[in-house]
């Protein structure tokens, strides 16, 4: 079975504050996503990375970088939290053979920005 | 763009009632259409893939179809624990395996 983890359940910073998530699978996919999911606005792809070191921005990156230093390991980084960033942050990794792969996601972590 | 709509928004049921939620999508070169389940506070679960119209799947109660525009989740006789939020996604293969999901349908299935 495909596991994917994510280092907190529940996560509350403060305005201001420098935020690491993380994520890690353990089934040696190529693709790794962050999304974060509000309600009334769902699953929204902030970046994804294909491959160690490389990231593309996805459908909402603005005030958010990622990191991917080793294969299995991909951190979102929130470089100075703001309110409007608290929400359900869900990482998800595939295996990368093509278009159609599926997508196995974490079970989540919920951040509150005060 | 891609655009994936998902009807209705709520469904509630009485155990054993049968019914089928939509995913209507506007995409360009369907490579597959995903379904995931979600129950509260946790990550989306794998359901099904389909890849062309005319495919279905089955997995216990549920039924998945496709066309050319839409995707059909048919539930069969379900059960409380059915009670879940469904989430569609087509693939159209833009940008790596970016997945477009639609916003959901809030399942609710009545003892």
């Amino acid at each position: 079975d495909v596991k994917v983890t994510q280092s907190s359940r529940y996560l509350v910073k403060r305005t201001g504050e420098k935020v690491f998530l993380e994520c890690v699978q353990d089934m040696d996919h190529e693709n790794m996503f962050w999304y974060r999911q509000d309600p009334g606005l769902g699953l929204r792809l902030i970046y994804f990375s294909y491959d160690v070191k490389m990231k593309e921005k996805g459908d909402i990156p603005e005030g958010y970088s990622v990191s991917r230093e080793k294969k299995e390991r991909f951190s979102l980084i929130l470089e100075s939290a703001s309110t409007n960033q608290t929400s359900m942050y869900l990482c998800a990794s595939s295996l990368g053979q093509g278009v159609t792969d599926t997508q196995y996601f974490g079970p989540g972590t919920r951040l509150t920005v005060l | 763009e891609d655009q994936v709509t998902q009807s209705p928004e709520a469904l509630r049921l009485q155990e054993g009632e049968s019914s089928s939620l939509n995913c209507s999508y506007t995409v360009s070169g369907l490579r597959g259409l995903f379904w995931y389940r979600q129950d509260p506070g946790k990550g989306p679960e794998f359901l099904f893939t389909l890849y062309s119209a005319g495919e279905e799947k089955e997995k216990e109660r549920l039924k998945a179809t496709l066309t050319k525009k839409e995707s059909f989740l048919h539930i069969t006789a379900p059960k409380p624990e059915d009670s879940a939020t469904y989430l569609c996604a087509p693939n159209s293969g833009g940008g790596a395996d970016g997945l477009t999901f639609g916003k959901g349908t809030h399942l609710i299935i009545q003892p």
